[in-house]
């Protein structure tokens, strides 16, 4: 298994441009979830999915857009990036083993917007 | 609601020291508790974890115990080394997948 897998690793954007940050998980794992992880703030949750079709917002969905039309993908769309977007983003899917859930993570995209 | 919080950072510690990593949380009802490690450049991976008061979590000599009494969740190990230099993050999950919530993390720098 690949696990999870996150492209590009590293981006650089204009503020005002679009674009698309994609994740992929082999596990068959119906949940998915996107994370921006800034210095001193942890994990912040941005948008979620249940399982194929169904998504939902986190604590921080503002600016993002994602979508859900396979198991496998889930992918973050920047509508219009702006310089507070600059952070690096974490796909993780979970599934349910040795009474709880457990939450694996991808590599990350470093994002820069000037 | 639902929050973890951990000790800051940054800790720098001899090879062969002590580690703890205090962690503290809130929740409603009967949460899991998690450790996860973050190598430079790395995702985030489980470590170990504990799913009901009083288990003990284990894993790469490192180890932690569920105290609901004290709701707390504090990271060891005994004896660390240089390769052990990464960021740690304390983090709880509700009934759901989605339902992670994780504390800021602590950095740990580990020199020979």
């Amino acid at each position: 298994n690949a696990g999870v897998t996150q492209t590009p690793k590293f981006q650089v954007l204009k503020t005002g441009q679009s674009m698309t940050l994609q994740c992929a998980q082999d596990m068959n794992h119906e949940y998915m979830s996107w994370y921006r992880q800034d210095p001193g703030m942890g994990l912040r949750l941005i948008h979620y999915s249940v399982g194929a079709g169904i998504t939902d917002q986190g604590e921080v969905p503002n600016g993002y857009n994602v979508s859900r039309s396979t198991t496998e993908d889930f992918p973050l769309r920047l509508l219009s990036a702006a310089p507070s977007q600059t952070s690096v983003y974490f796909c993780a899917s979970s599934y349910y083993v040795g009474a709880s859930y457990e939450q694996y993570f991808g590599p990350g995209t470093r994002l820069t917007v000037t | 609601g639902n929050s973890v919080t951990q000790m800051e950072g940054p800790v720098t510690l001899s090879e062969e020291a002590f580690l703890t990593i205090n962690c503290t949380y809130t929740a409603t009802g009967y949460p899991s508790l998690f450790w996860y490690v973050q190598y430079p450049g790395e995702g985030l991976q489980l470590l170990l974890k504990a799913t009901k008061a009083d288990d003990k979590g284990s894993n790469k000599g490192f180890e932690a115990t569920y105290r609901k009494e004290t709701t707390s969740f504090h990271l060891e190990k005994g004896s660390v080394q240089v390769s052990d230099s990464a960021v740690y993050f304390c983090a709880l999950s509700g009934n759901t997948g989605n339902q992670f919530y994780f504390g800021t993390g602590t950095s740990l720098t580990v020199i020979p």
